[in-house]
């Protein structure tokens, strides 16, 4: 069965630090992958999806980027944190019948 | 951007009763329409999904009823616990777009003992 993986669970960064999350997918091969930040108590905002190794598309202007550098793993980057980079990153694989959800990273900048 | 709206933004049921929540869409192509249940600090789990062919779906509690004229689906949690107090998320996607989903803003449910 497939299984993802995503780490750290909690982080706190000062503003101004860079970001490195990342996400692992056991079970599956070519994945759809997929980055999206919830912000306390709203809706999920896709940042970044990629159909293959390199294959990045974003859908929000902003201060993260990400990359694909195997085929099923998935880094969510920043050079610089703002404050507003703050809240929930969930990463996902795309399969048949939706989306499977990583169990969050809940980032603070401070 | 194609968009789903989902409401009400928060409900308050009594243990026993029954939980709605709906969604309406706009695209017409979207095909597959999913529900997630969220609990605090836990990435989204599926919980049900539908497809157009068919106007409703039932697993155990948790039933969708789809209306392909109105563009809407909604979510039907009978007997409700408090254990699915959750926030709940609809979504939807079409076969072109692969596994992309486009999300409804989310309900809290709170259900009361």
């Amino acid at each position: 069965s497939q299984t993802i993986h995503q780490w750290p669970a909690t982080l706190v960064q000062p503003v101004g630090s860079p970001l490195s999350l990342e996400c692992t997918v056991e079970g599956t091969s070519n994945p759809n992958l997929y980055w999206y930040r919830q912000a306390a108590g709203r809706g999920l905002q896709l940042l970044f999806y990629s159909v293959g190794i390199g294959q990045i598309s974003s859908e929000v202007p902003q201060n993260l980027s990400a990359s694909r550098p195997q085929d099923r793993q998935f880094i969510l980057s920043s050079k610089k944190l703002l404050l507003s980079d703050s809240g929930f990153y969930l990463c996902a694989w795309g399969g048949v019948e939706g989306n499977t959800f990583g169990s969050g990273t809940r980032l603070t900048v401070v | 951007q194609q968009q789903v709206k989902q409401s009400p933004q928060s409900l308050i049921v009594q243990k026993g009763g029954i939980s709605i929540i709906n969604c309406a869409y706009e695209n017409t192509a979207f095909d597959y329409f999913p529900w997630y249940q969220q609990f605090p600090g836990k990435g989204p789990a599926l919980l049900i999904a539908i497809r157009p062919d068919v106007s409703e779906k039932k697993e155990g509690r948790f039933t969708i009823s789809f209306n392909k004229s109105a563009k809407q689906f909604s979510l039907h949690i009978m007997d409700s616990q408090p254990g699915d107090s959750a926030t709940y998320f609809c979504a939807a996607s079409k076969e072109t777009s692969g596994s992309r989903l486009t999300f409804g803003e989310g309900t809290q449910l709170t259900v009361n003992p």
